[in-house]
């Protein structure tokens, strides 16, 4: 029943690894999300794609990519994992023409040591 | 780039007591939303405002769209401590959705 899921919860790795966050939508969205909550608690947009159009945010290193089996998964793959990576990691989708609402999943907390 | 301002960033207040918290920009925005984050879990929609002047209300939430659709603002009368959470304001335009930073709110039994 979940409608935005993600996996894992936790993730704590060394610096210089490279990982992946996946997420799953059964919201039957059009359009994925990544964003990055810093200890602040400051939410930025990473990225957004749907099935046409991958935007990026200028801001983000090109050690994040983001990729997509189809439809319903928007996966994140970082390399590299630097000590500043370390934040909570959201997926979020919206429906197309609902003023870009976002669903979230429940958040990766990532830890770089 | 669209900014947006939230004021104040923390409050903490008595159970019982009215509050107000706002979200300005200098930009205009096609909607505006809402939203409620609690410790450890994503931040759940509250409302979307999309026409100016529009207020719309929750339950003891109400929410109000500036006629100009800059700002915002999200009333909330006889707090609870269940209202105890991050508020995140979120505007949406030609760039997408631009979060505000936040006002960590906490309420005190």
């Amino acid at each position: 029943d979940t409608a935005v899921s993600q996996t894992p919860k936790y993730l704590v790795t060394q610096m210089g690894n490279d990982k992946s966050i996946k997420c799953e939508q059964n919201l039957g969205h059009d359009t994925m999300y990544w964003y990055k909550q810093d200890s602040k608690k400051f939410l930025k947009i990473m990225f957004s794609y749907n099935n046409k159009e991958l935007i990026i945010n200028e801001t983000v290193p090109n050690r994040f990519s983001p990729k997509s089996p189809d439809k319903a998964h928007l996966n994140l793959h970082i390399n590299s994992l630097e000590l500043g990576d370390s934040a909570v990691y959201f997926c979020a989708s919206s429906g197309w023409g609902h003023s870009f609402e976002q669903f979230f999943g429940p958040g990766t907390r990532l830890t770089v040591l | 780039t669209q900014l947006l301002e939230q004021s104040p960033q923390f409050l903490s207040i008595q159970e019982g007591e009215n509050l107000t918290v706002y979200c300005n920009s200098s930009s205009v925005f096609s909607s505006l939303q809402w939203y409620r984050q609690e410790p450890g879990e994503g931040p759940v929609l509250l409302v979307t405002v999309v026409t100016g002047g529009e207020v719309k209300k929750l339950k003891r939430l109400t929410f109000q769209f500036g006629d100009a659709r800059k700002d915002s603002s999200l009333h909330i009368t006889a707090a609870q401590p269940g209202d105890t959470g991050l508020y995140l304001c979120a505007g949406g335009g030609a760039d997408g959705l631009t979060f505000g930073k936040g006002t960590h709110l906490i309420i005190q039994p």
